[in-house]
């Protein structure tokens, strides 16, 4: 069935440094979204990519969609202390009907002071 | 953005017992809704599918007798765990995507915490 992989599971960092989340598909995705889950809540979301190649900017967060629609990349530029959480990938679900998504097991970003 | 009320936030129940979580979307209708189980640091595994004023699809290895899902209303779906165990204890989270809008984002309860003792 559909996979969804991120990497790295865990990634600590000290405040100010870079971070990147990598996620990949088994299939071909029409659509990616990625979202984010502080500790203790729920998921919000952040973006969504549609087209091959697609690159969008938040202030330092910078998604990337691939080429063949089956990978992309989430990286913060210069990490605060309020980007700690897990980022979740997910894509639609493949054969699923009813707008159904699949997760990634999520990076869980950790900020060293 | 849309909002989904997920109610109760936390839950502490004895074993044997059922406890009954709700989700609501607040200014959207959703003629679907997916309710997710989370264990501690770990990823969303999609439970069920509700769908409003049908059965819901349960994913492989969920027992659908166990957890009862019902989606009576376009605004609202419940799911109940019945014959808690303490194995059951789980953070779970509903989230809807508005009807008629297949591609766009999927907006989450708060999540519900249930501890079975």
């Amino acid at each position: 069935g559909q996979q969804v992989m991120q990497i790295p599971q865990y990634q600590h960092v000290q405040e100010g440094e870079d971070f990147t989340t990598y996620c990949n598909s088994s299939t071909t995705l029409s659509n990616i979204q990625w979202y984010k889950q502080r500790p203790g809540g729920h998921p919000v979301f952040l973006i969504q990519l549609v087209k091959s190649g697609e690159v969008k900017k938040q202030k330092r967060l910078t998604f990337q969609f691939g080429e063949a629609k089956k990978n992309s990349s989430l990286h913060i530029t210069a990490t605060q202390t309020t980007d700690v959480g897990t980022y979740f990938c997910a894509g639609p679900r493949s054969g699923g009907g009813a707008d159904g998504l699949t997760f990634g097991k999520g990076t869980h970003l950790i900020i060293q002071p | 953005g849309a909002v989904v009320s997920q109610h109760p936030s936390r839950v502490i129940c004895k074993s044997g017992t059922s406890v009954k979580i709700e989700c609501r979307s607040l200014d959207f209708q959703a003629t679907t809704m997916f309710w997710y189980r989370q264990f501690p640091k770990k990823s969303l595994m999609l439970m069920a599918t509700s769908n409003e004023g049908s059965k819901a699809t349960y994913e492989q290895g969920v027992e659908k007798d166990k957890f009862l899902i019902n989606h009576a209303s376009l605004t609202l779906s419940t799911l109940t765990v019945t014959s808690a165990h303490p194995e059951d204890s789980s953070f779970y989270i509903c989230s809807a995507r508005i009807s008629g809008h297949p591609g766009g984002e999927a907006f989450f309860g708060q999540g519900t915490r249930l501890t079975v003792v």
